[in-house]
Formats: C-alpha cells, sequence, structure tokens
C-alpha cells in the first residue's frame, strides 16, 4: 500500500460547482498535513494546512478524520483558474524534514 | 523577489556523464531539499540540509551528491548520469522543518541518454 494515495482523477467539472477529494495516508502517527497545488509543467506551491480541527481559507476548505486516516480538499465556487494538480502531503513519523508526497489528483474545470 | 533560483531549467546529457545542478534561496531559510518527480509519483526526497553544514540521505540518494555550501547554497550532483534519473528535479527551502510550507524552485528538467 503506497503511504499516501490520492485518486489521479483528472476530475471534470464544471465552473461555479464544487469538488471534493481525499487523500489517505497509511501512518497513523503523522502530525503533518498539506494540500499544495501545482500548475502543469510548475513548481509545487503550498495552498493550505490541514489543522485538526479542520480550516477554511476563501473557497477551500481542508479536514482531517484521524480515525479513518484521511485528509479531504473542499473546493467551493470552483474557477476556471483552480484547474491544477492538487498534492497531498503528510509528514513521516520521526522527521518533519521527511514528507511523504501522493501523486496528486487533476482537476480540470470547465466553462 | 526571487524566492528559490535553479539553474538550468533544462539539461540533457549523455549516459555516464555528470553534471551539478544549483540552487539557491534568499528568504534566508535553514533547510533546504532536493527533489524528483517522475510521472504518477509523487515527489520523492533525495537529500536534505537541515541547516548550514549538515546533509542526510531522503528516500532516493543513490546516483547523487549534494553540498550546503552556505546557507543560501545546495546544490546536487549527478557524477555518472544514467537513464533512470530522467526526472525533473526540484530544489526547495522552509523555516525549520517546513511546518509553514516549502518554497519550490522552478524545476530543471533532465533528460539522460
Amino acid at each position: 500500500r503506497k503511504e499516501v494515495e490520492q485518486d489521479p482523477g483528472p476530475f471534470n467539472v464544471p465552473e461555479g460547482a464544487t469538488v471534493a477529494f481525499n487523500c489517505t495516508y497509511s501512518n497513523s502517527a503523522s502530525q503533518s498535513f498539506f494540500w499544495y497545488r501545482q500548475d502543469c509543467r510548475k513548481e509545487p506551491k503550498l495552498l493550505m494546512s490541514v489543522y485538526s480541527s479542520g480550516n477554511e481559507d476563501g473557497r477551500f476548505t481542508a479536514q482531517l478524520n484521524r480515525a479513518s486516516q484521511y485528509i479531504s480538499l473542499l473546493i467551493r465556487d470552483s474557477k476556471l483558474s483552480d484547474s491544477a494538480t492538487y498534492l497531498c502531503v503528510v509528514n513521516m513519523l520521526d522527521s518533519n524534514y521527511q514528507l511523504i508526497w501522493g501523486a496528486g489528483t487533476k482537476l480540470i474545470i470547465k466553462p | 523577489n526571487a524566492g528559490v533560483t535553479q539553474t538550468p531549467k533544462f539539461q540533457v546529457l549523455k549516459t555516464g556523464q555528470s553534471m551539478t545542478l544549483q540552487c539557491a534561496q534568499d528568504m534566508n531559510h535553514n533547510s533546504m531539499y532536493w527533489y524528483r518527480q517522475d510521472p504518477g509519483m509523487g515527489l520523492r526526497l533525495i537529500y536534505y540540509s537541515a541547516s548550514e553544514g549538515t546533509t542526510d540521505k531522503g528516500e532516493v540518494p543513490n546516483g547523487y551528491n549534494v553540498s550546503r555550501l552556505n546557507k543560501r547554497e545546495f546544490s546536487l550532483r549527478l557524477e555518472s548520469a544514467a537513464p533512470s534519473q530522467t526526472s525533473v528535479y526540484f530544489c526547495a527551502s522552509s523555516v525549520g522543518q517546513g511546518r509553514y510550507g516549502y518554497t519550490f524552485g522552478s524545476g530543471t528538467r533532465l533528460t539522460v541518454v
């Protein structure tokens, strides 16, 4: 089993819709969780950290479910500019320097 | 505001050739990282440097060496390139252990033929 698993997609979603995707992780002791965004042929950029209580940043909401070992990302009122690959990232048990990256979920927003 | 600068952006090597990828950050970050990204896989850590003067192996260090030249610069060397090292390489830096996220360079697309 991969340490961090994501549905590769692509998710094809009409503009204005709400879209959600999950990421599962295998290490129950992980403490740090992140969502990054990566545009085609560009570098990853931090979208948001994921806190135990869940957190929201504008149209984006991230949730953590420790019992089921998954994190989720919800995008409301999707924009064309949200088209990208979303990377789920989790730290390794013994080191915050070593993050485990999911392969990403590709999102395509259609007009 | 440069952030993290990587050079070169593109490179083609023949099997057995050597090269050094350069990375510099101007954000006064303590920690720096080298990753590779292959299709269908998550980023994999090659080496990291928690602070100036220290380097440690990541998940896939074989075939690579690194140098943390000073606080700003962290280079990655391929001594004898192999086709399996064809990949996109990203350098990143962070404040401390990256709790507030990493800043990435724009990447180096390396092809080994």
